[in-house]
This record gives structure tokens, sequence and C-alpha cells, in this order.
């Protein structure tokens, strides 16, 4: 069974750089075929794709967000971990870590089928 | 980048009675890359429809995914009370991946 698992701190000052973990498990994300992409959603709004890593490290970031965004992972500790530069308030959201697979044909192809809970984060002084 | 437009914002639906969303993009889309999403209040995103059409495991015949090019439709069929819900669209191209602004379903 797949799960995922968002972490890191709630609360946050502007100018402040945001590290959240993705704990996964149930899969190995050296595995051909997978990544995991971050995503957040500001309160009360729309979903907003941040960025997207794959099993062989390649990563793909918004365009608009793409200076402010390091996404990385750790193989052996099923971690993915985001951080996110200049924090402002406008970045307050819940942030969600999911699960893309990769293999053509497969079920779910190219779409996020399994999603973490979300983290909440608020960027106040 | 490309921008999804959903439509309508709010749609109202009796119990029983079909319900037609519609996510209009502003370049065209391959239909292999265009997802729908199902959330409800609280909870995260739930993965309906992916490839346009094909849907997800676990999922409900009651829903299905149609359209080409820069327009598609999800399709709700007998609405029933479980199916209120903010639901989204999301496409994956060259330049990243974009979601709608979601239409919320109010069920009457």
């Amino acid at each position: 069974q797949i799960t995922l698992k968002e972490s890191g701190p709630t609360l946050v000052k502007p100018t402040q750089t945001l590290t959240l973990n993705c704990t996964v498990s149930g899969f190995s994300l050296s595995t051909s075929g997978v990544a995991v992409g971050w995503i957040r959603q500001p309160p009360g709004k729309a979903l907003e794709w941040l960025a997207l890593i794959y099993w062989d490290d390649d990563k793909r970031y918004s365009p608009s967000l793409r200076s402010r965004l390091t996404i990385a992972k750790d193989t052996s500790k099923n971690l993915v971990v985001l951080t996110m530069s200049n924090m402002d308030p406008g970045d307050t959201a819940t942030y969600y870590c999911a699960h893309l697979p990769l293999v053509p044909g497969a079920a779910s192809y190219d779409a996020f089928d399994i999603w973490g809970q979300g983290t909440m984060v608020t960027v106040s002084s | 980048e490309i921008v999804l437009t959903q439509s309508p914002d709010t749609l109202s639906v009796s119990l029983g009675e079909g319900a037609t969303l519609s996510c209009r993009a502003s370049q065209s889309v391959s239909i292999t890359y265009l997802a729908w999403y199902q959330q409800k209040v609280g909870q995260a995103p739930r993965l309906l429809i992916y490839g346009g059409s094909r849907r997800a495991p676990g999922i409900t015949d009651r829903f299905s995914g149609s359209g080409s090019g820069t327009d598609f439709t999800l399709t709700i069929a007998r609405v029933e009370p479980d199916d209120s819900a903010v639901y989204y669209c999301q496409q994956y191209a060259h330049d990243g991946r974009t979601f709608g602004q979601g239409t919320k379903v109010e069920i009457k």
C-alpha cells in the first residue's frame, strides 16, 4: 500500500526558507517509472502544482516559482524534500506531496494517484 | 503556461440528476495528459479520471471523462449526496502541470 506523509514547520516568518519533508512508503523512489510531486492550496483557493522529481533524479518546477524552489530525494530514507526560499504571507497554504506513476499503460498513468494528508504552513511575522 | 478555465464555478444539482463540468484549456492539450480530481472539505484531492477518459482504480462508473483539444468534460451520472465536492481538472504539458480553478458541486 502506497502512502505519503508531509511534515515540516507550521509557522515560518517572511523571508525565511521553508523546508518540507515527504516520507513515502509502499514504493521505492528509485524504481523506474515513479515520480513524486508537490502541490499547494491556499485557504479556500485552488490547487497549484509546484515541483516534481523523477526516479532518475530529473526535476521539473513551476515556471512561476522556479527561482525559489528546490526538490530533492533521499532514496535510502524514502524521503522527498522541498525547499522554498524567501517565504511571503501569500505562500500560506496546505502543502501536499503526491505519487505519480509513469509506467505506460499502467493505471493512473501520469496523474497524481495517491496524496498525502497535507501540511498547513502559515507565513507570518 | 497553459491556463485551464473551469465552468461553472458552482453547480447545483438535484439528487439523481446528471452533472456536466467543463474544463477549457488556453492551448491544445493531449487527452493523455488530462486528469480530474475530487476534493471534499478538509480532505486531500482524489484522482477520478486520468488520460482524459480513464477511470482511476476504484472509481464508480457514474464518473466519466471526455473531450479533446481544448475542451474537456467531466460527467457525473445520477448524482448522490457523497458527490458534494470541488472538482479540478489538471493538465501536463512540456512546461509543467496546471490545475483549473475548480467547480463546486452542490447537491439540492
